[in-house]
Formats: structure tokens, C-alpha cells, sequence
């Protein structure tokens, strides 16, 4: 089936630089993305989303743009903190006609870390 | 306000087992879905659950199955326990379905079949 991907599976930044994630759709139907990040030993947490009619959405410290051309989407996280060390995860909401229903697909992750 | 409880937080089973896990969404919260996460295949959606009803599932057997109680709260089993099925489970509940919604996701319950 169509599958959410990631360029670089790992990211080093110094710290105070901005970093960018980024991750590639398969899926043309998709129309709700979503950016998580997680720490080791804990769930995902919800970091930032974007509706397929929007391009770019801003947040504290953090912006998602959306290439819906070229079924790109990127986070960009600005003066990067030690605090901002974990896997980042981006996840397209689709329907899947073999499932039969909606369903979120995540990518396989980013480790980002930040050195002191 | 308390966030997603799940219990137990670590599992060890045989093959052939059955389990069952338990996930307490947050308080107001109609959705609960459930995810498997490993380091191979990342983080795959098993089954959402919203007012006592399954309302989008994900590409697994029969044998992983779910369901969601009055208050909200959701138990999934898993039968017939595989070697392949050791993984992180994730249950994570929003206001709404979570087709458009903001998610919030427990810690998870580390199961381990021998």
C-alpha cells in the first residue's frame, strides 16, 4: 500500500540552529498532515497539523510547509534546543479502499539530535 | 487534567496467549485509537474507537480486536499471540474522531512474546 516516507533517517544540528525535517506522501487523496515527536520511553506528541488547502502553518518555533506538486512536507523548527532531541514522525490521514476507512499512516521517523 | 493512561505498561507472554490491554483516555475525550509501534514496520493504526463503536480499522488480523466502554475507556486483545506480535502498543484519545483532530497518546505498553 501507499506509505508516508522520510529523506534522512537521522539529523544532527548544533544548537541554536534551525533544523528541517522532511517527509514525502505517496497518497494524492490525503488532505490533513501532521507532525509528532517522540521521546524515548514516551508516546507521540502532537507538535503541529495542516490541511491540504493551507501551504504553510506557524507555531512556537516550529513551521510545516506543504508542496501538495510534489507531495513534500517539511518541519522547520528554529533555534534548536537540547530539548528538541527525540524522533519526530510525520502521518498523512487517507482512505484507504482496502480498509475501507480512514486511518493515519506515519512515517518511519527522524531522529533529530541536537548538539550542546 | 490527567492524560492517557495505559496499564499495563510492560507485558511478557508465551505464543499462543492471549492478552488484553487497557487504555484510559482523557477525560471528555469520545475517541480512543490504538497503534502498533516497531522499530521495523514504525507506527502502524490498529482500530479507532468512538462512542462504543469501531469506526476505522487498520490492515491486522482478526485476531487483534478492541472495544470501548460507556466512559470512554478501551481494552484491545490480542489472540493467539505471534512472536512478530512484540511491540510497543499505543492507544491515544482525542475530543473527536481522529480523522481531523489533535491526538494525545499514552506511554504505551511494551509487550514481549517468548
Amino acid at each position: 500500500g501507499e506509505s508516508v516516507g522520510l529523506h534522512l533517517p537521522t539529523l544532527s544540528v548544533q544548537e541554536g540552529d534551525n533544523s528541517i525535517i522532511n517527509c514525502a506522501y505517496s497518497n494524492s487523496a490525503s488532505d490533513y498532515f501532521i507532525w509528532y515527536k517522540q521521546e524515548s520511553g514516551k508516546g507521540p506528541q502532537f507538535i503541529i497539523d495542516i490541511r491540504s488547502n493551507m501551504d504553510k502553518r506557524q507555531g512556537q518555533r516550529v513551521t510545516v510547509l506543504l508542496n501538495k506538486t510534489v507531495k513534500h512536507l517539511s518541519l522547520q523548527i528554529a533555534a534548536t534546543q537540547p530539548g528538541d532531541s527525540a524522533v519526530y514522525f510525520c502521518a498523512e490521514n487517507s482512505l484507504y479502499s482496502g480498509a475501507g476507512s480512514y486511518q493515519l499512516t506515519f512515517g518511519k521517523g527522524t531522529k533529530l539530535s541536537v548538539i550542546p | 487534567k490527567a492524560g492517557v493512561t495505559q496499564t499495563p505498561r510492560y507485558l511478557i507472554k508465551t505464543r499462543g496467549q492471549q492478552v488484553t490491554l487497557s487504555c484510559s483516555p482523557i477525560s471528555g475525550h469520545r475517541s480512543v485509537s490504538w497503534y502498533q509501534q516497531t522499530p521495523g514496520q514504525g507506527l502502524q493504526f490498529l482500530f479507532e474507537y468512538f462512542s462504543e463503536t469501531q469506526r476505522n480499522k487498520g490492515n491486522f488480523p482478526g485476531r487483534f480486536s478492541g472495544r470501548q466502554f460507556s466512559n470512554s475507556r478501551s481494552e484491545m486483545n490480542v489472540s493467539t499471540l505471534e512472536l512478530g506480535d512484540s511491540a510497543l502498543y499505543l492507544c491515544a484519545s482525542s475530543t473527536e474522531l481522529a480523522v481531523y483532530n489533535e491526538q494525545f497518546f499514552g506511554p504505551g505498553t511494551r509487550l514481549t512474546v517468548l
